[in-house]
């Protein structure tokens, strides 16, 4: 059973960087069957793309928030991650780390998703 | 952007009554929408994919449909266990984007 968990700083002070990592276990990050995402919901709102990486590197980014996103991959440790510059309080969410099939009728959507990671942004 | 438009907001509905939630695109985007469910507290959970769908280990009570702009998932009878919130989700075009969500709350 594939499990993913988020971990990081529960707050970030505005202008500085959020950073969170995700954690997978039951599978291996580094198979080419499937990519790596990033989702947030702020509290009472919907879910937001944030974006997703291949075990290659390879990334595509919201373009609402490509500017200050980077997504990368450290297959050794099977974690993949997150980093938002120069937050401010409307990132504040929950903060979702999932996975994706690259081929096939689920590609494109989200099988496996972490329990989720409130970060508030405040001073 | 793909906005994707979901109604009702609320829906107030008793165990074993039918549960229609409704979820329009700014666009077409074929069949190309996925239905979560989410309970507080807990990850989003797939239920539909591709419009129509089950993913696996989804019980028959739950199915979709639509294509083009307009889709809907049903929920034949209502279980206490389906009382969430339902999310759609778009893989028609980038970025992906999710609908706001209905809740269905008993009544």
């Amino acid at each position: 059973q594939v499990q993913l968990q988020e971990s990081g700083p529960g707050l970030v002070k505005p202008s500085q960087t959020l950073s969170l990592t995700c954690t997978v276990s039951g599978g291996s990050i580094s198979s080419d069957s499937y990519y790596w995402s990033w989702i947030r919901q702020p509290a009472g709102k919907g879910l937001d793309w944030i974006g997703r990486i291949y075990p290659s590197g390879t990334t595509n980014y919201n373009p609402s928030l490509k500017s200050r996103v980077t997504i990368s991959v450290d297959t050794s440790k099977n974690q993949f991650s997150l980093k938002l510059r120069s937050v401010t309080a409307a990132d504040t969410a929950v903060y979702y780390c999932a996975r994706g099939p690259v081929r096939g009728i689920l590609t494109g959507y989200y099988d496996y998703w972490g329990q989720g990671t409130l970060v508030t942004v405040s001073s | 952007e793909i906005v994707l438009t979901q109604s009702p907001a609320t829906l107030s509905l008793s165990p074993g009554e039918r549960a229609t939630l409704s979820c329009r695109a700014s666009q077409s985007i074929s069949t190309y929408l996925a239905w979560y469910q989410q309970k507080p507290g807990q990850a989003p959970r797939p239920l539909i994919y591709d419009a129509s769908n089950r993913a696996t280990g989804i019980p028959a009570r739950f199915s979709g449909s639509g294509s083009g702009t307009d889709f809907t998932l049903t929920i034949s009878s209502l279980e206490p266990e389906d009382f969430a919130v339902y999310y759609c989700q778009q893989r028609s075009d980038w970025p992906l984007t999710f609908g706001g969500g209905t809740k269905v709350e008993s009544k």
